[in-house]
């Protein structure tokens, strides 16, 4: 069945830095692949999706860039602030209809 | 324009008893989908809802129903509660039942429930 994998956290980083998550998946097909972000006490928010290969989500400073010969779909932004501390959680959709599976999910943590 | 509105937001139930969780999509969005999160098994699918109609369910046991409305509304249900089901139970809505699976999905804020 589908499957994807993230980096276990949690990941802490200096205001500023640079940040990585790494997902992967493992899905038949052409799945559509997501990340969301969760913050404390909330929902998920769409933070950007990519629908085929060598596409490229990007949302808020955020990027991501689906690579289908390398099953990965890695979370990027150049320069973190301390509001983007929360829970990302990588997800494809890999049929009709609408059903998510999703990672683990990556805690971050950015200090001031 | 609103988002996905759930209620309640937070609730407690005793072992054995059963619940009740409303959720209202986005307006024009007829596709709805519920998500069981919790610490150590995470995101999991429960079911999707389209016209009224189950389109697919997740692993779960008979315990856990739903049902959706004429008006897109839908209501899951957990019988016979147990202290596993303690967990945050996401909705989430779409606009179309897509072909394809390339529909953005759209949560809410979620309901905790806790059973004592």
């Amino acid at each position: 069945g589908d499957s994807v994998t993230q980096m276990e956290g949690p990941v802490t980083l200096s205001e500023e830095a640079f940040l990585t998550i790494n997902c992967t998946y493992t899905a038949t097909g052409y799945p559509s692949l997501f990340w969301y972000v969760q913050y404390p006490g909330e929902g998920l928010q769409l933070l950007l999706k990519a629908t085929k290969a060598d596409d490229k989500g990007s949302n808020k400073g955020f990027e991501a860039t689906y690579r289908k010969e390398t099953t990965s779909f890695h979370l990027e932004k150049g320069s973190v602030q301390v509001s983007d501390s929360a829970v990302y959680f990588c997800a494809l959709s890999g049929r009709a209809g609408n059903m998510l599976t999703f990672g683990g999910g990556t805690r971050l943590m950015v200090k001031p | 324009k609103a988002g996905v509105t759930q209620t309640p937001r937070y609730l407690i139930k005793t072992r054995g008893q059963q619940v009740t969780l409303s959720c209202s999509p986005i307006s024009g969005h007829r596709s709805v989908s519920w998500y069981q999160q919790t610490p150590g098994q995470g995101l999991q699918f429960l079911f999707e809802y389209f016209s009224e109609t189950q389109r697919n369910k997740g692993n779960f046991p008979g315990r856990f129903s739903g049902r959706q409305f004429s008006n897109s509304r839908s209501e899951m249900n957990v019988s016979t509660l147990e202290l596993g089901d303690s967990a945050l139970y996401l909705c989430a809505s779409s606009p179309i039942l897509s072909r394809d699976n390339r529909n953005t999905i759209y949560f809410g804020e979620g309901s905790w429930l806790t059973v004592v």
